[in-house]
């Protein structure tokens, strides 16, 4: 199976700072990589996937912007934080022909003050 | 309508009980389907699949009706280790693109 890394896992950003959560994948090739968004006591938002390097698809219009230098690896950035950007970021793999089982990253935390 | 729905709950149960969800879907071209637990500030696992002749695993039994465009799951003998929220997953026009219900919080009590 899968294994996905994710970091940072926690950070305090104010607003207006820049941010980058990185993500990278082990145990798999050419995956589709996947941006989620969970804003608190709510549902997982989709904000990019991706199915190859530089193919990037955004789901909703923000300020949040998203890139795939490599194959296995995914970048989430901003160069102005919003206090709404607040949440848990949660960076996806699944490979394809393997019934899109969809694996996770173990998140990360961004409060925006 | 949004495009994976499921009642928020939460479920309250005691331990033994049996308890079962519904998740429904607006796109009749969707092909992939899947139930999450999620474990509060923790990230989704993939509790199942869910096949078109349905799928048993221990006390877990997933269901899809096409026909209605909706998924289940059936949790058996509850254990106060299945206090969680249940993620349904559902991909969107047969594309990679996977869309989450917003969740159905379950609580078994002792």
């Amino acid at each position: 199976s899968q294994t996905i890394h994710q970091w940072p896992a926690t950070l305090v950003q104010p607003v207006g700072s820049p941010l980058s959560l990185e993500c990278t994948v082990e145990g798999t090739s050419n995956p589709n990589l996947y941006w989620y968004r969970q804003a608190a006591g709510r549902g997982l938002q989709l904000l990019f996937y991706s199915v190859g390097i530089g193919q990037i698809s955004s789901e909703v219009p923000q300020n949040l912007s998203a890139s795939r230098p490599q194959d296995r690896q995914f970048i989430l950035s901003s160069k102005k934080l919003l206090l709404s950007d607040s949440g848990f970021y949660l960076c996806a793999s699944t490979t394809p022909g393997t019934r899109n089982t969809i694996y996770f990253g173990e998140g990360s935390w961004l409060t925006v003050v | 309508r949004k495009e994976v729905e499921q009642d928020p709950g939460p479920f309250n149960v005691p331990e033994g009980a049996t308890v079962a969800f519904n998740c429904t879907y607006s796109n009749s071209a969707s092909q992939s389907f899947f139930w999450y637990r999620q474990d509060c500030r923790k990230e989704p696992k993939l509790l199942m699949s869910v096949y078109s002749s349905g799928n048993e695993d221990g006390r877990f039994t997933a269901q899809l009706n096409r026909a209605s465009q909706y998924i289940s799951l059936l949790i058996r003998d509850s254990k106060l280790s299945d206090s969680a929220t249940y993620l349904c997953v559902v991909n969107r026009d047969s594309s990679y693109k996977l869309i989450f219900g917003s969740g159905t919080r379950l609580l078994v009590r002792p």
